[in-house]
């Protein structure tokens, strides 16, 4: 079955305490990118990558790192999460990087900084 | 910039009724594309729609139904006879690419919770 994963999918953890949410896809998808959804503000790009070994920021990249080492897999990493990155995750990927092509989204990781 | 609003946060209607989710956008861009999730309760992002912007034909899908008119740069999203399962919170989104890097930028709306009663 066609899918992107997370995992987890739901996280607790305290301020500071490094964290990584990992993201695959099954579809040979050369596209991969992060959002962060909060209430009021919809969807916001973290992070994408084009392709492997190249990424670029979105709109909300701070604290956040992200690496494509291989086509499939495009970890999310907190060095250091802050309460205010308590948000609901998702990874997304599609066939292609330009404009249009569908992004398929992975179920969402919930994350809580205390 | 690029922005999309969905101007109603929440909906609530009766079963049954019709409803017309609104989007409005805005971009620099003369080739973009237009799309419209829905995400049920479950948390899931669902995939509804993708139009471009050279397209202005209204698409129907069973009870879905949608508007596209670039004149107002409005995209809204109708269903009709809606039902419970339709409750959800439905998003908006705008894609265009990052001027530099070519890659496809998703810019979402804030979304609209319509909770159908039955």
């Amino acid at each position: 079955e066609a899918q992107v994963t997370q995992n987890p999918r739901y996280l607790i953890t305290v301020t500071g305490k490094k964290l990584t949410v990992t993201c695959s896809q099954n579809m040979n998808h050369e596209y991969m990118s992060w959002y962060r959804q909060d209430p009021g503000l919809g969807l916001r790009q973290i992070y994408y990558s084009m392709n492997v070994e190249v990424t670029d920021k979105g709109d909300v990249p701070e604290g956040y790192k992200v690496s494509r080492k291989e086509k499939r897999n495009f970890p999310l990493i907190l060095e250091s999460p802050s309460p205010n990155q308590t948000s609901l995750y998702f990874c997304a990927s599609s066939l292609s990087g330009g404009k249009g092509y569908e992004q398929y989204f992975g179920p969402g990781t919930r994350l809580t900084v205390t | 910039a690029q922005k999309v609003t969905q101007a109603q946060t929440e909906i609530s209607v009766v079963e049954k009724e019709d409803v017309t989710l609104d989007c409005v956008y805005e971009t620099r861009d003369t080739t973009y594309y237009l799309f419209w999730y829905k995400q049920p309760p479950s948390g899931e992002l669902v995939f509804l729609i993708r139009r471009n912007s050279f397209d202005e034909q209204n698409e129907i899908s069973g009870r879905y139904s949608w508007n596209f008119q670039k004149s107002t740069s409005s995209f809204n999203f109708t269903i009709t006879a809606s039902q419970v399962v339709d409750s959800a919170v439905y998003f908006c989104a705008l894609s265009e690419a990052y001027i530099i890097q070519g890659a496809q930028k998703l810019v979402f709306g804030q979304g609209t919770r319509l909770t159908i009663n039955p």
